[in-house]
């Protein structure tokens, strides 16, 4: 069955540290891939997406995401994370018009 | 001059009965969804339309109607709500099917 995974329910890191996180999906074609952010009592926003092109995706708020096709992945990255950025994240796969969400990540920030 | 909104923001209700929700954006966009994200927040998609055609319908049950009088608006009418359909509902738009989608702020809807 065609799925997103994220392997990481709950995610925490110190302010300043560096930050990833997983992303794995089972599609027989590449989708079309997002990560979106939420924070407590929001909507979803987009942090970035790759539709195609080069497989290292830059986004919003200092984050981004590498394609790698071999691995069916989409990591999340942050070179340094900010408390700011404490909120629950989402990897979404989108497959013939079909979205998918993963179920979710929540990241925790250490002061 | 928001994107997506909803109405309410929140909703206390008793089992049994009729409630909407409401969705409006202003982007132009084509197409619009429903989801439900439960209390793990776990996000499924319940409807999508496009052009004011229903595009997904997932399995929900019949008692979620979704409505759409014009491309910018997408209601969400429920029937004899039940305990089980408390969560937060999510409202969103995009271009196209494949392209990013802008979320609304949610609707907390209670059944008690």
């Amino acid at each position: 069955a065609q799925s997103v995974t994220q392997p990481d329910i709950h995610i925490t890191v110190s302010e300043g540290a560096s930050l990833e996180l997983r992303c794995n999906y089972s599609y027989g074609a590449t989708p079309y891939l997002f990560w979106y952010v939420q924070s407590p009592g929001q909507g979803l926003q987009l942090l970035l997406k790759y539709f195609s092109g080069d497989t290292l995706v830059q986004g919003i708020k200092g984050f981004e995401a590498e394609f790698k096709r071999s691995q069916s992945s989409f990591n999340l990255r942050k070179p340094s994370v900010h408390w700011s950025d404490a909120a629950e994240y989402f990897c979404a796969v989108n497959n013939n018009n079909d979205m998918r969400f993963g179920a979710g990540t929540r990241l925790t920030v250490k002061p | 001059d928001t994107a997506v909104s909803q109405t309410p923001k929140y909703l206390v209700t008793q089992m049994g009965n009729d409630k909407s929700i409401k969705c409006e954006q202003n982007l132009g966009h084509d197409t619009m969804y429903w989801y439900k994200q439960d209390s793990k927040k776990f996000l499924k998609i319940m409807f999508s339309y496009n052009n004011k055609e229903l595009i997904i319908n997932e399995t929900v049950p019949n008692r979620f109607s979704p409505k759409s009088p014009d491309k910018a608006h997408l209601n969400l009418h429920i029937n004899s709500l039940e305990l089980g359909d408390s969560a937060v509902y999510f409202c969103a738009s995009s271009q196209d099917p494949v392209d990013e989608q802008y979320f609304g702020p949610g609707t907390r809807l209670t059944v008690t």
